[in-house]
Formats: C-alpha cells, sequence, structure tokens
C-alpha cells in the first residue's frame, strides 16, 4: 500500500511569492494533516480536514490555508511569502475517525520550503 | 491547552548502552500518547502508542508505559544500536484532531 506522496520535496520561493503544497493520503484515508517543523519552534499543528471539512486550525496567520478534494487529497497555500516561513512541511493521513482520540498519523517525507 | 515536556539532548550513548527518554504531559481528558521516530532526511514514523493509563507500548525493543498518576510516558530501550540514532518525540492526541509534540530528542549512538 502506497504512503503519504506530498509533492515537491525541494523548492525555493523568494518573500512576497506565494506557494502551493500538495499531499496524498494513504488510499482509504480521510483525515489528512498538515505541520510545520523548524529548528526554533519543533512541529506545530496547521489544520486538519475530514471529508473536505476543515475540523481544527492551529495558531498560524491567514496567510496559511488550505483545502481538501472529495478525493482526500489536500492542498496548502501560503501566500506573501516571509522569511520565517522556511520550515519542513509535513503531511500527515489517518482513518478520522470521529468522537475518538486522535489517533495514529502517517507521515510524509515533507516538502521543504526555503524562502529567501 | 495540551502539552508535552520532553528531555531535549542531545543524547550520545555508546551501543548497547541503555536508554531513557523522559516525556510528561498536561492534557484535559484521557489523551492517547505516541512516540514518533524521525530518521534523517525523512518523515516521522510511528515507534509506539498506548491509548489508556497503565497500557504499555513496545516495538523493537523500545517501551514506553502510559502512567497517569505522574502524567509521564517516558522512552526506554535496554541496549541500543548505531540504526537507533534518530531524533524522538513524544506526543499526545486528544479529541481535537491533533497530534501536540515535544520539542524533540536528537539521539546518537556510537559504535
Amino acid at each position: 500500500k502506497a504512503g503519504v506522496t506530498q509533492t515537491p520535496r525541494y523548492l525555493i520561493k523568494t518573500r512576497g511569492q506565494q506557494v502551493t503544497l500538495s499531499c496524498s493520503p494513504i488510499s482509504g484515508h480521510r483525515s489528512v494533516s498538515w505541520y510545520q517543523q523548524t529548528p526554533g519552534q519543533g512541529l506545530q499543528f496547521l489544520f486538519e480536514y475530514f471529508s473536505e471539512t476543515q475540523r481544527n486550525k492551529g495558531n498560524f496567520p491567514g496567510r496559511f490555508s488550505g483545502r481538501q478534494f472529495s478525493n482526500s487529497r489536500s492542498e496548502m497555500n501560503v501566500s506573501t511569502l516571509e522569511l520565517g516561513d522556511s520550515a519542513l512541511y509535513l503531511c500527515a493521513s489517518s482513518l478520522g475517525h470521529r468522537d475518538t482520540n486522535t489517533g495514529e498519523l502517517f507521515f510524509g517525507e515533507g516538502s521543504r520550503l526555503t524562502v529567501l | 491547552g495540551d502539552s508535552v515536556t520532553q528531555m531535549e539532548g542531545p543524547v550520545t550513548l555508546s551501543e548497547e548502552a541503555f536508554l531513557t527518554i523522559n516525556c510528561t504531559y498536561t492534557a484535559t481528558g484521557y489523551p492517547s500518547l505516541f512516540w514518533y521516530v524521525q530518521y534523517p532526511g525523512e518523515g516521522l514514523q510511528l515507534l509506539l502508542k498506548a491509548t489508556k493509563a497503565d497500557d504499555k507500548g513496545s516495538n523493537k525493543g523500545f517501551e514506553a508505559t502510559y502512567r497517569k498518576e505522574t502524567t509521564s510516558f517516558h522512552l526506554e530501550k535496554g541496549s541500543v544500536q548505531v540504526s537507533d540514532s534518530a531524533v524522538y518525540f513524544c506526543a499526545l492526541g486528544g479529541s481535537n484532531y491533533k497530534l501536540t509534540f515535544g520539542k524533540g530528542t536528537l539521539l546518537t549512538v556510537n559504535p
């Protein structure tokens, strides 16, 4: 069974530009989450989607947005990039059952964004 | 809100040494607890998990016990190998559709 696939793996942008990252979850998984990983802040939760609905959002500015499609694939977008947005962006998928504690997440290898 | 505190390291050990990485948490309700591992250049992989108090998670020689009375989930391994060198993250999962992670502990095992 294929794992979580993230594209692109590496990208370089300049300040003020925007970027779109893509995530294909494991087949059958309906929940997709996004995390930002930096050396200073560690792993920070961005948002989680289930069946095209955002169920939770982390403490990030409105420049960070996401969406999920009917096939469970997800994209996240960062507009007006800042130097501090340089990070590894990790996507994770899970079955996403309701009314239970967040369970095991399956992570992709990440998209490493460098903002110059 | 939920939070996880783990010893940040880095931790450097010789092969076959005993490993402990401490993790404590603050949460409302009864969270699930996890240890994830990140090898260089890769995403996170689940190492082990425990879903209720007194559960012991184990995998690849690693163990951790969910201690509600001390709000802890310490990771242990009796004899580490060079291949265990990685960053280890303690995490908790509540009813809010997200995992809350500790800062991570870099482990280096020397031959």
